[in-house]
């Protein structure tokens, strides 16, 4: 099974701040890589897919980058919206698998 | 506008069996993949598993921590996701989210997810 790392597994940060979220997989998955976010009590929410492309309705703050086994998910200028916990997920093959998520906090 | 709404959540005990559904609409579900996830009590996510469309014969996958005691099933006619949960552990305490598999590309990501269901297993 391929095993998703993410880091840090916390983060405090301030409004406007830039963060940046590292995903890394045990082995390749191509592009094949999600990021979600998720709020206290709600479901996730989809914001980025094929590692770097931007679900519709996704603020352009929001950035995801890489291929293989390192990924990135870049916030450029942190709302206070945007305090939450964000996970990625592969699917390059089955079983599917998530990063453990990393819960971002306001400083 | 797309809706999925689990039910059948609820308190059972361990070794028994329960069985979730999520009711979809406002979009086309014959034609969708759908998948469970669960989220264990303060924890991260878990992919449970996925069944394909009518086109794909109707296949399934699962996580190995659920394979051999789960089983998702679909009522196209109802436009409705089942996850059949049997021998059920303390450990399956979760709440259950299903989510509906939008293809991107050369893969189903999950697009839409619903409220989700709380299982508690515990005698």
């Amino acid at each position: 099974d391929i095993q998703l790392t993410q880091s840090p597994s916390f983060l405090s940060a301030s409004v406007g701040d830039r963060v940046t979220i590292t995903c890394r997989a045990s082995q390749g998955i191509s592009s094949y890589l999600a990021w979600y976010q998720q709020k206290p009590g709600k479901a996730p929410k989809f914001l980025i897919y094929d590692a770097s492309t931007l679900q519709s309705g996704v603020p352009s703050r929001f950035s995801g980058s890489g291929s293989g086994t390192e990924f990135t998910l870049t916030i450029s200028s942190l709302q206070p919206e945007d305090f939450a916990t964000y996970y990625c997920q592969h699917f390059n093959n089955y079983p599917i698998t998530f990063g453990q998520g990393t819960r971002l906090e306001i400083k | 506008e797309v809706q999925l709404v689990e039910s059948g959540g609820g308190l059972v005990q361990p070794g028994r069996s329960l069985r979730l559904s999520c009711a979809a609409s406002g979009f086309t579900f014959s034609d969708q993949y759908a998948d469970w996830v669960r989220q264990a009590p303060g924890k991260g996510l878990e992919w449970v598993g996925r069944t394909r469309d009518k086109a794909h014969s109707y296949t399934t996958e699962y996580a190995a921590s659920v394979k051999g005691r789960f089983i998702i099933s679909r009522d196209d006619s109802k436009n409705s996701l089942y996850l059949q949960m049997n021998s059920l552990r303390t450990e399956d305490t979760a709440v259950y989210y299903c989510a509906r598999a939008i293809k991107f590309t050369e893969v189903y990501y999950l697009v839409y997810w619903g409220q989700g269901t709380l299982v508690t297993v515990s005698s």
